[in-house]
């Protein structure tokens, strides 16, 4: 599976838009990126994923580079509550024989400031 | 919808108990996993189950026993606790597909003393 390098922290003004950046320039052609985050004490919660075109929900929206090797996390309009740890993770569709490994990183943790 | 839910939020245990975590999801789900999470770290994958009746290892399941006798419910099992399981324990589901959207519940601490 792809690795996925991401920086560690970032700092984002409320109000303003957050770009996680990740980069995963082993990825193979088959493989999906998903974003994930986590808020301190929770579960993980879903955000998006995609294969090659840009994504969006009304959670975020999921710029991949034309390559693949990168894409980035958009938080159009950052709030408080957007203070998380942000997990990109590079993975093929599930198939049965070949388990269901999901391996989160350590991820960037966001801290959105009033 | 519930989602996917977790009992109990918190647990305390001495070493060499044992005791069984439970996780509920109602979105009939035919994917459900485990995970724990130690501080500072990612989560790691220690059993999941494609479908009732079949479970299978994960990343890190010495330890740990798993069974899911129906599609909503996946209890997992820790036969004699060690000061190592310490750790918030995290269950999550998914639709069968070409996808890892997963849910998550909202986790359980777990301490051993």
């Amino acid at each position: 599976d792809a690795k996925t390098t991401q920086p560690p922290s970032m700092d984002c003004a409320e109000g303003r838009a957050a770009n996680l950046p990740c980069n995963h320039s082993t990825i193979s052609g088959n493989e999906y990126v998903y974003w994930y985050r986590q808020i301190h004490s929770q579960g993980p919660q879903y955000i998006i994923h995609g294969l090659k075109n840009n994504e969006t929900n009304e959670m975020a929206s999921l710029i991949i580079t034309e390559d693949r090797k990168s894409s980035t996390l958009i938080l159009p309009h950052a709030t408080l509550r957007d203070t998380a740890v942000y997990y990109c993770i590079v993975r093929p569709p599930p198939m049965v024989s070949s388990g269901q490994n999901f391996v989160f990183g350590p991820g960037t943790r966001l801290s959105v400031l009033p | 919808n519930a989602g996917v839910t977790q009992t109990p939020k918190f647990q305390v245990l001495k070493t060499g108990q044992s005791m069984t975590l439970q996780c509920a999801q109602d979105m009939n789900h035919e994917y459900m996993s485990w995970y724990r999470q130690d501080p500072g770290m990612g989560l790691r994958l220690i059993h999941y189950s494609v479908g009732a009746g079949i479970t299978d290892q994960g990343e890190v399941p010495n330890g740990y026993n798993v069974s899911r006798s129906t599609t909503e419910d996946f209890p997992l099992r820790l036969l004699s606790a060690a000061p190592s399981q310490t750790s918030v324990y995290f269950c999550a589901s998914r639709k069968a597909g070409r996808t890892y959207e997963q849910y998550f519940g909202p986790g359980t601490r777990l301490t051993v003393t």
